[in-house]
């Protein structure tokens, strides 16, 4: 079956500009979950989803940060005004139910800001 | 603040040999998961461990609970090649995962 798709697997963008990174969780999940990975390290909760719900978002760094969901399904990370500290791999992840299943993790959008 | 340290970082073992992967954390928690990550690739759940003592065997590798010491352990039997990979292990908190920083593996011939 399908698992969690994300788009683009690449994306290069000048500091200043904005960018959008899409997120297709396993049909049907409920939660779905946004990591950052720098290179090297361990992912880092940015914000996490129950249906549209955004119930947490306590890891996103900044305010140029937004994530949003609107009908449940797919997910977009939006970065404003890009810097080069953003530079990392995203990770989206679903689970099926409650906060406490494993999470299925997405392949990532590696975002490189020049 | 939940906290989660891994070591060795870095394991260069060679092939048919044992070893452990150590996962300490900082404050309770009744959710501990391994995870694999090959390079350029996502991570691939391993383990669930949900329990005080839980104990998880898939093929070569083997993970165990003790949430009284916070410690979770990887055990590598008769390691091969296709076991090169970075292993990371995450604890939950709260609707969140918090991750070490990975013990990446090589094992050689």
């Amino acid at each position: 079956g399908a698992g969690v798709s994300q788009s683009p697997r690449y994306k290069v963008a000048k500091r200043g500009q904005d960018v959008a990174l899409r997120c297709d969780p396993i049909s049907g999940h409920v939660s779905l979950f946004w990591y950052q990975q720098a290179l090297g390290q361990g992912p880092e909760f940015l914000t996490y989803f129950q249906n549209e719900a955004q119930l947490d978002k306590s890891g996103l760094p900044s305010d140029r940060f937004f994530a949003e969901r609107p009908e449940g399904s797919v997910s977009t990370l939006k970065i404003q005004r890009t810097q080069q500290e953003d530079s990392a791999v995203y990770l989206c992840a679903s689970s099926p139910t409650a906060n406490t299943d494993t999470q299925y993790f997405g392949p990532g959008t590696r975002l490189t800001v020049l | 603040e939940l906290k989660v340290e891994q070591n060795p970082l870095f394991l260069s073992m060679q092939e048919g040999k044992n070893y452990t992967i150590y996962c300490n954390y900082s404050t309770t928690s009744d959710r501990l998961y391994w995870y694999r990550q090959d390079p350029g690739k996502s991570l691939e759940s391993l383990f669930v461990l949900l329990s005080n003592g839980a104990v998880k065997q898939e093929g070569r590798l083997m993970a165990s609970l003790d949430t009284k010491a916070r410690l979770s352990t990887l055990h590598i039997t008769a390691a091969v090649h296709d076991l090169s990979a970075t292993y990371f292990c995450a604890v939950g908190d709260t609707d969140k995962l918090i991750f070490g920083t990975g013990t990446r593996l090589q094992v050689f011939p």
